[in-house]
């Protein structure tokens, strides 16, 4: 079982370009999320969605955009990259967005703005 | 306001127990969650927690007090393999998690 794929790996980015970072699950799980991951911070919620259709700002969502128009994908686009949104980024799924419920994260993608 | 703290890095023995703990303050609680993080690699869930207690899973345990506001993660008979970073988060009203920068466990034979 995939579980949950990101791609691409790895990027680097001029500043001033867009990018959209894809993530997948096969889960079928209702929760989404994307986190960015920065050297001594925790992992911090950009964007989120409960269920298709609907989307959520988390704690950091100013640069980012996201989609969620069917269950499995949710992608992350980058309008125009700055040097301050380089970071690792992870995508993670819940089976919903209450409770106690495990989220699964994808392998990351890492990402260079110059 | 929200925040939680956890230590940055601490050293242990192959063998031996080791304990993170794990402070927070929010005013929405929804239960408090612990990760495994191996260098270069995605955060795996080990454990959650929502009532006070200990909570015991093989070789790991957590706990629990909401009334201090503070959780720990038990890690006994260490492996060289749990060398990893060991995060921390709780869910908050809105059921977002709120993460700790997360504890970097060295384990040395």
């Amino acid at each position: 079982t995939a579980g949950i794929t990101q791609a691409p790996t790895s990027q680097i980015l001029a500043a001033g370009r867009s990018m959209t970072l894809r993530c997948t699950q096969d889960m079928r799980h209702n929760a989404m999320y994307w986190y960015r991951q920065d050297l001594g911070l925790g992992l911090r919620l950009i964007h989120y969605s409960n269920t298709a259709g609907t989307t959520g700002k988390g704690e950091v969502p100013d640069g980012y955009s996201v989609s969620r128009a069917n269950t499995d994908d949710f992608p992350l686009t980058l309008a125009s990259a700055v040097p301050s949104q380089t970071s690792v980024y992870f995508c993670a799924s819940s089976d919903s967005g209450t409770g106690g419920d495990e989220q699964f994260f994808g392998p990351g993608t890492r990402l260079t703005v110059l | 306001g929200q925040n939680i703290d956890q230590p940055t890095e601490m050293t242990a023995t192959e063998g031996a127990i080791v304990q993170i703990n794990c402070t927070y303050q929010t005013s929405g609680f929804n239960g408090l969650f612990w990760y495994q993080q191996h260098a270069g690699e995605a955060p795996t869930f080990l454990s959650y927690n929502v009532l006070d207690g200990l909570e015991e899973k093989g070789r790991f345990s957590s706990f629990l007090s909401r009334s201090k506001g503070y959780s720990y993660l038990l890690l006994k008979e260490l492996q060289m393999k749990d060398s990893a970073s060991y995060l921390c988060a709780f869910s908050d009203s809105n059921y977002q998690l709120i993460w700790g920068a997360g504890t970097k466990l060295i384990i040395k034979p």
